[in-house]
């Protein structure tokens, strides 16, 4: 079982540059989710999709895009990269129609990305 | 609105001490409580979960009860070993317009020396 993966694991753009991180997975999860992670502040929700052909704003949205090609797939992308958008980027699913809040997201591997 | 305090680390022990970490919380509703591990170069893995106020949550030796009069989810182990070396996140999980919202701590490192 692959679970969630993502593409590429590392990468370093030069500020202005375009970018998408790659994420899908194999379980037939309905909602996805893209974080970023940096050091001190824990992961914050960049976007999010609960289910196929939707997509939301997170607490961290500016500077991003979201693709929610199928069910399977759920990219983001970096227009015009930013020293700011140095960080890790994890991409989750997780299986329910949020009919409970119980079940945990399943997390992807991780993007470490740079912005020179 | 809704918020995760977790102690500071890095925490460093020696192998079989007792561990301990603190997670407190403020929420609006019901919330569930979980914590994930993230070994290094890895994503976040659940650990445990706890639904309601006086669950307690146990994997892999770990525990961790629900205490709605003190707010707190506290992190146990009785006798780490090297392999818990990881970080680790509290988070307050709660339904929000049909999806999972998750509030993550800011992280705790452990380390475990031989």
């Amino acid at each position: 079982n692959a679970g969630v993966t993502q593409t590429p694991k590392f990468q370093v753009l030069k500020t202005g540059q375009s970018m998408t991180l790659q994420c899908a997975q194999d379980m037939n999860h309905n909602s996805m989710y893209w974080y970023r992670q940096d050091p001190g502040m824990g992961l914050r929700l960049i976007y999010y999709s609960a289910s196929e052909g939707t997509t939301d704003k997170g607490e961290v949205p500016n500077g991003y895009n979201v693709s929610r090609l199928n069910k399977r797939e759920f990219s983001l992308r970096l227009e015009s990269a930013a020293p700011s958008q140095t960080s890790v980027y994890f991409c989750a699913s997780r299986r329910d129609r949020a009919r409970t809040e119980n079940q945990p997201q399943h997390f992807g591997d991780g993007t470490r990305l740079s912005i020179l | 609105g809704n918020s995760v305090t977790q102690m500071e680390g890095p925490v460093t022990l020696s192998e079989e001490a007792f561990l301990t970490i603190n997670c407190t919380y403020t929420a609006t509703g019901y919330p569930s409580l979980f914590w994930y591990v993230q070994y290094p170069g890895e994503g976040l893995q659940l650990l445990l979960k706890a639904t309601k106020a006086d669950d307690k949550g146990s994997n892999k030796g770990f525990e961790a009860t629900y205490r709605k009069e003190t707010t707190s989810f506290h992190l146990e182990k009785g006798s780490v070993q090297v392999s818990d070396s990881a970080v680790y996140f509290c988070a307050l999980v709660l339904l929000s317009g049909g999806y999972q919202k998750v509030t993550f701590g800011t992280g705790t490192k452990l380390q475990v020396i031989p």
